[in-house]
């Protein structure tokens, strides 16, 4: 099983600075079947970022993944009030697929 | 537009089975394969396992023993089973479908339902 770890656990920033996020995997995988989540309190994950780097529909440019192998990044450029969540990767390409643990943007 | 409304009980006792069911509204059912995926509380997600419109399924080795997913294609729905229920399968329940019908997008989950919290406690 292809274990992601997500650093940092949480991240303290303010409005308008940028936020990198690492998603670290424990083996090689594929960047087509790299994803990222956003998730806020009390609801479901929303899709941000598939293939590690395609913005799903209706995702502001803000948001931006890149990344190989075994070291993802996800970008938000300019933090939004509404961009304050917990973030997750995914990976499809060993069997099972698995999450990472989350990251979450709080306010500073 | 696509939704998923899903329901089942909420309040387990240890050793008793849980039943979620996801209706699929509004899209095609056949083509895809549909996902449950669960979050203990506080916690990250987990993949339980998949069924496709024909009954095809695909399991998370760490569930397969206690997991049975079905699929009534009549009512565009799939159902989840899993028995032998413990403390540590309190979660958040999702059923969750993905971008597309295509192998290559399977498992990237873009249409998510509400959620149903299950607690096990005697």
């Amino acid at each position: 099983e292809i274990v992601l770890t997500q650093s940092p656990g949480t991240l303290s920033l303010s409005p308008g600075e940028r936020a990198t996020l690492s998603c670290r995997a424990s083996q090689s995988v594929s960047s087509t079947y790299l994803v990222w989540y956003q998730q806020k309190p009390g609801q479901a994950p929303r899709l941000l970022i598939y293939g590690a780097s395609s913005r799903a529909t209706g995702i502001p440019d803000r948001f931006s993944g890149s990344g190989s192998g075994t070291d993802f990044t996800l970008t938000i450029s300019r933090l939004e009030p509404e961009d304050f969540a917990v973030y997750y990767c995914q990976q499809y390409g060993g069997s099972p697929l698995t999450f990472g643990g989350g990251t979450k943007v709080e306010v500073k | 537009q696509v939704h998923l409304q899903q329901w089942g009980a909420g309040l387990l006792k240890p050793s008793e089975t849980l039943s979620l069911t996801c209706a699929v509204y509004g899209g095609s059912f056949n083509g895809y394969y549909w996902s449950w995926i669960r979050q203990p509380p506080g916690k990250g997600l987990e993949w339980i396992g998949e069924i496709n419109y024909r009954g095809g399924t695909n399991y998370n080795p760490s569930l397969k023993s206690r997991v049975n997913i079905s699929v009534d294609t009549s009512k565009n729905q799939f159902s989840l089973n899993l028995i032998s229920m413990t403390a540590a399968d309190t979660a958040v329940y999702y059923c969750a479908r993905p971008l597309d019908s295509s192998t290559w997008y399977r498992y990237v989950f873009d249409i998510w339902g509400q959620g149903t919290m299950v607690t096990v406690s005697s």
